[in-house]
Order: structure tokens, then C-alpha cells, then sequence
């Protein structure tokens, strides 16, 4: 089974600064990597997908980027609504694992 | 537009069979690259994939659940059902359903882009 560990567990910015989250896949799963964001209280919502394309209705400033082994998740410029926990995805072998999620606070 | 949404019992005695079911609109389960999902979240812990169900009835599993977890459509009725076996109170979590949505043909690249509200299950005598 395929493990992602997620880097760092806790982040903590401001409004406007750049985000950046990071996701390793304890081996190669091309580009089959998706990052979702968890609000409090809320179901978990698709925000990159295929490593970096972002479905309709997802702002600009969340971008995504990597292959292989490293994945990376980039707000680059947080809004007081990024709070959240974010995690990553993948499908290898048609099982599908999540990483243990980042929690990002804006201050 | 597509909705998802869960519905089953809210509270579970132990080695009791909880049986979920996902009720869903705005697809059909029968369109190829179409599948359903279900993933669960213990409160304050992470999202763990449990099993999923493609539209052709393929299967998958989560191998550390795979004896005691069962899915299954009902095409006409927009339904998958869930049934995990043997309940535990480590098993109580929010189950969420969601409608995976396959991106690329030749690879099958996927992701679960629309997810339901979750319902929460307590596993307690």
C-alpha cells in the first residue's frame, strides 16, 4: 500500500502570504495525485486533480505541482477562508489512499 | 448537478452489521468511467478510503477492511449500499459517499469530486 506523508502538519500565516504544503508518495504514483480542502465542520471539497488541474469553481490562487514522488500544494496568496485542512490522494493499483492532512490557520 | 447523500443508523452496537446507503442524482451508475465511493473520517483523525464501486460493477476495497466491507448499486434506484460487518467502537466516524469522476481515459487518473454531507455513526453498547 501506498503511504503520503504530508509536510509540515501544522502551518500557521497570514492574510496574503503564500502557502506551500507538501505530499510524498512512498513510491511512484505518476501524476494520479488529487489535494482536497476540509473546512471545519464540512465535507471535503476537490481542489487539484491529475497533480495540477483545478476543477471549475476553484479560485486561481490554488495551484498544484509534481510527479513521481513529491506533490505540492501552493495558495499564493491566503484568504481567511483557506483556513482548513487540507490532504492529498492517490490511486495506485486501484486502492486509494489520503495522507494525514495539513492543518493551515491564518493568523 | 450532481448530489451525493448518505443515510443509515446514527448509533451501532458492537459486532453489529451497519449498512450505509448513498443515494445520489445527476449521473447514472451506469456510465462508463462513472463510479461511487465511500470514505470515512473518526472525529479529529484522517480520511481513510474504504471502498469504491465502478460502473461496469467492479469492486475495490480497502486491503486492511477488505473481509469485513461489501458494496453493491442499484442501478435504478441511484443507490450504493455499504455494509461493514462486526462493528467496533474504533469505527465510529463521519462516512461520506462520493462521486468519482474519472479525468483521463488512457490512464483512468481519477479523483472524488463531489462529496455528501457525511453522516456520523457511534459504535456503542
Amino acid at each position: 500500500e501506498i503511504v503520503l506523508t504530508q509536510s509540515p502538519a501544522t502551518l500557521s500565516l497570514s492574510p496574503g502570504e503564500r502557502a506551500t504544503l507538501s505530499c510524498r508518495a512512498s513510491q511512484s504514483v505518476s501524476r494520479s495525485l488529487a489535494w482536497y480542502q476540509q473546512r471545519p465542520g464540512q465535507a471535503p471539497r476537490l481542489l487539484i486533480y491529475c497533480a495540477s488541474y483545478r476543477p471549475t469553481g476553484i479560485p486561481a490562487r490554488f495551484s498544484g505541482s509534481g510527479s513521481g514522488t513529491d506533490f505540492t500544494l501552493t495558495i499564493s496568496s491566503l484568504e481567511p477562508e483557506d483556513s482548513a485542512v487540507y490532504y492529498c490522494q492517490q490511486r495506485s493499483n486501484w486502492r486509494y489512499t489520503f495522507g494525514q492532512g495539513t492543518k493551515l490557520e491564518i493568523k | 448537478q450532481i448530489t451525493v447523500k448518505e443515510s443509515g443508523p446514527t448509533l451501532v452496537k458492537p459486532t453489529q452489521t451497519l449498512t450505509l446507503t448513498c443515494t445520489f442524482s445527476g449521473f447514472s451508475l451506469s456510465t462508463s468511467g462513472v463510479g461511487v465511493g465511500w470514505i470515512r473520517q473518526p472525529p479529529g483523525k484522517a480520511l481513510e478510503w474504504l471502498a469504491l464501486i465502478y460502473w461496469d460493477g467492479d469492486k475495490r476495497y480497502s486491503p486492511s477492511l477488505k473481509n469485513r466491507l461489501s458494496i453493491t448499486k442499484d442501478t435504478s434506484k441511484n443507490q450504493v449500499v455499504l455494509t461493514v460487518t462486526n462493528m467496533d467502537p474504533v469505527d465510529t466516524a463521519t462516512y461520506y459517499c462520493a462521486h468519482r469522476q474519472r479525468y483521463n481515459l488512457f490512464t483512468s487518473d481519477d479523483a472524488f469530486d463531489i462529496w455528501g454531507q457525511g453522516t456520523m455513526v457511534t459504535v456503542s453498547s
